[in-house]
């Protein structure tokens, strides 16, 4: 079936540690998002990608870090930068770029650092 | 109004009522409204996406409405099931720039 995997669901951390958030989309989708949420707040956009080779910075950008080499992916680097990283994360692409394209989400994939 | 809000925070409805929530958002530069149902453990799913003032969309026993002058949108789920439990969010974006700005969600919870 077509649509978004993030893995892996649940990850645990050590302060200090880098880690990496798969999303990988068999949809054919040009766009792709990386989203934040905290407890009793919106979803925050962190980076997006229009296209491979090219990505953009959210509004919460600061520690965390992105690649597109390819049009299916689009990990998410959570860095030792980033100062409160325990959060849930949403992957999401859409057809077309900007604000009127519906947006397919993953299941997301909870971060705690310990 | 600066962001997206969504009210109210929580709802609890017994099984055949109808009911409704609000979004609001910045009516200055507004481009799109999203509207997305996320059932627990699963993916958020696209509803509605509106763009024009007054527009009204239908899926079902789910409408919404546009006010795109004033800034505000509102879900109606009529003759609510059990399974319509789930949060529902609201996102806007301002001219086409990818930036959807999303509200807190309003949490429904229909009881048999």
């Amino acid at each position: 079936d077509g649509g978004i995997t993030q893995s892996p669901k649940y990850l645990f951390r050590k302060e200090g540690q880098n880690v990496t958030l798969s999303c990988e989309q068999n949809l054919n989708h040009d766009a792709m998002y990386w989203y934040r949420q905290d407890p009793g707040q919106g979803l925050r956009l962190i980076y997006y990608s229009q296209i491979v080779n090219d990505f953009q910075k959210g509004d919460i950008a600061e520690g965390y870090s992105v690649s597109r080499e390819k049009k299916e992916s689009f990990p998410l680097t959570v860095t030792s930068a980033q100062k409160n990283p325990t959060a849930f994360y949403l992957c999401a692409s859409s057809r077309q770029s900007g604000t009127t394209g519906e947006l397919f989400f993953g299941e997301g994939s909870r971060l705690t650092v310990l | 109004i600066l962001n997206v809000e969504q009210s109210p925070q929580s709802l609890h409805v017994q099984e055949g009522d109808s009911t409704n929530f609000t979004c609001s958002f910045p009516s200055s530069n507004f481009y799109a409204l999203h509207w997305y149902r996320w059932e627990t453990a699963k993916s958020p799913e696209a509803l509605f996406v509106m763009t024009l003032n007054g527009d009204e969309k239908k899926k079902g026993r789910i409408s919404a409405t546009l006010n795109t002058k004033e800034g505000y949108s509102y879900l109606y789920i009529k003759g609510s099931q059990p399974e319509d439990s789930a949060t529902y969010l609201c996102a806007s974006g301002a001219y086409n720039n990818n930036d959807m700005r999303f509200g807190a969600g309003t949490r429904l919870t229909v009881k048999p």
